[in-house]
């Protein structure tokens, strides 16, 4: 059976601080996306990540995916309070499967 | 702009009542899919679907059906509520191998 983790599953941080978040898994990727999701609202998507070592940027937002295709992290720089909410991994395997990670219920205080 | 509609946002039901939570995507993306999530918990599958015609089982057992008559439209059916179905019910559509497309979901309380 092919597990995402995700850690930490709870972060609570003062506007301003930055923050990382991992995505990890046993299993390889041949693609892996993040969401944001909002309270009352569906995830909405972020990145994909799509080759080993990759490092995309989105503002604030840094996602890098391993070497291996593994796992993945996303950095937050000067985090603000509208960055608050759950982050989704997914990982698409190489039979058109997507598999979600728990998520990291992150809140930002202002 | 939403390009994916789930309709009713909020829907609360007797048990033992017969409800359908409706989806539809303007996207023309031929996979469709159902997930039911708790309150800031994970996501489980519990239907999809490749094509018209075409619906398979996700990995969450579920008491509900599906249909796929068009390309645009993957209703959800509950042919008898319980209050173990209260939960946020989430579409999704995809393209290709891009990511997911959701909508705004559904929050059904059984009581």
């Amino acid at each position: 059976t092919q597990l995402l983790e995700q850690s930490p599953q709870f972060l609570s941080i003062q506007e301003g601080e930055n923050l990382t978040v991992y995505c990890n898994s046993s299993s390889v990727f041949s693609s892996l996306q993040w969401y944001r999701q909002e309270p009352g609202e569906g995830p909405v998507l972020l990145v994909t990540v799509v080759t080993g070592g990759e490092v995309k940027k989105l503002k604030r937002l840094t996602f890098q995916f391993g070497d291996a295709r593994k796992d993945s992290s996303l950095h937050i720089t000067a985090a603000q309070p509208g960055d608050t909410g759950l982050y989704l991994c997914a990982g698409s395997t190489s039979y058109d499967k997507v598999i979600f990670g728990p998520g990291t219920s992150l809140s930002v205080i202002p | 702009e939403a390009d994916i509609y789930q309709t009713p946002r909020y829907l609360v039901i007797g048990t033992g009542k017969k409800i359908t939570l409706e989806c539809s995507q303007t996207m023309g993306h031929d996979k469709m899919y159902w997930y039911q999530q708790d309150p800031g918990m994970e996501l489980h599958l519990i239907h999809y679907s490749y094509g018209v015609n075409s619906t398979e089982k996700g990995d969450l057992s579920s008491e509900s059906t599906v249909s796929r008559i068009r390309t645009e439209h993957f209703p959800l059916t509950l042919e008898s509520a319980r209050p173990s179905h209260t939960s946020q019910y989430l579409c999704a559509s995809q393209r290709g191998l891009y990511g997911y497309t959701f909508g705004s979901g559904t929050r059904l309380t059984v009581v």
